[in-house]
């Protein structure tokens, strides 16, 4: 079983300050997604990198895939009160034999961010 | 603009009670997903959907059975409910299956409790 680790779990910031989360397996995946939930609602992708060492930016968002394609990580700038939410990593790879690929969540970073 | 709709939002279960989760998409999506949410554990796959009448068993099936009678309709059965099905309970739905660039899309959650 491929396993995603993400850190920190809880991440509680001020208005106007950097973050970075990270998102580590063991395992190489063909590609990583990264996705956004509200409370009461349902994850909501924001980016898909494909790319060892591939780097995505959407606004303040900066997405990094690693060159060995085993990590990732999302950092913020100037994070907003409206960032708040659990950001989960999940990544998609292809057992050995199978037709299809599985994704695996990491178990989410919860971010407040104070005003 | 639907996409997946879930019923019901909330619901509570005495424990050996049965219930059945429903979700339905309107994207003609082929692929379908059965997840559930745990605080601090990401989302496990329960079961997944390629296509009507093919189901197969994701990491947690134990305790679940789900039927795809119609592209559309992938509902989730709960027999004999426990307390370690309390959960959070997301149906997502897919064009293809964990392909590089595909993406999910979650129904908004079905909160279970089991007492």
């Amino acid at each position: 079983t491929q396993l995603l680790e993400q850190s920190p779990q809880f991440l509680s910031i001020q208005e106007g300050e950097n973050l970075t989360v990270y998102c580590n397996s063991s395992s190489v995946f063909s590609s990583l997604q990264w996705y956004r939930q509200e409370p009461g609602e349902g994850p909501v992708l924001l980016v898909t990198v494909v790319t060892g060492g591939e780097v995505k930016k959407l606004k303040r968002l900066t997405f990094q895939f690693g060159d060995a394609r085993k990590d990732s990580s999302l950092h913020i700038t100037a994070a907003q009160p409206g960032d708040t939410g659990l950001y989960l990593c999940a990544g998609v790879y292809y057992a050995g034999g199978t037709s299809y690929g599985k994704l695996t969540f990491g178990q989410g970073t919860i971010l407040t961010v104070h005003p | 603009n639907a996409g997946v709709t879930q019923t019901p939002k909330f619901r509570i279960l005495k424990i050996g009670q049965s219930m059945t989760l429903q979700c339905t998409q309107d994207m003609n999506h082929n692929y379908m997903y059965w997840y559930r949410q745990d605080p601090g554990m990401g989302l496990k796959l329960i079961y997944y959907s390629v296509g009507a009448g093919i189901t197969d068993k994701g990491e947690v099936p134990n305790g679940y059975n789900v039927s795809r009678s119609t592209t559309e309709d992938f509902p989730l059965r709960l027999e004999l409910a426990a307390p370690s099905q309390t959960s959070v309970y997301f149906c997502a739905s897919s064009h293809a299956v964990f392909a590089t660039n595909e993406k999910l899309f979650f129904g908004s959650g079905t909160q279970l409790s089991v007492l």
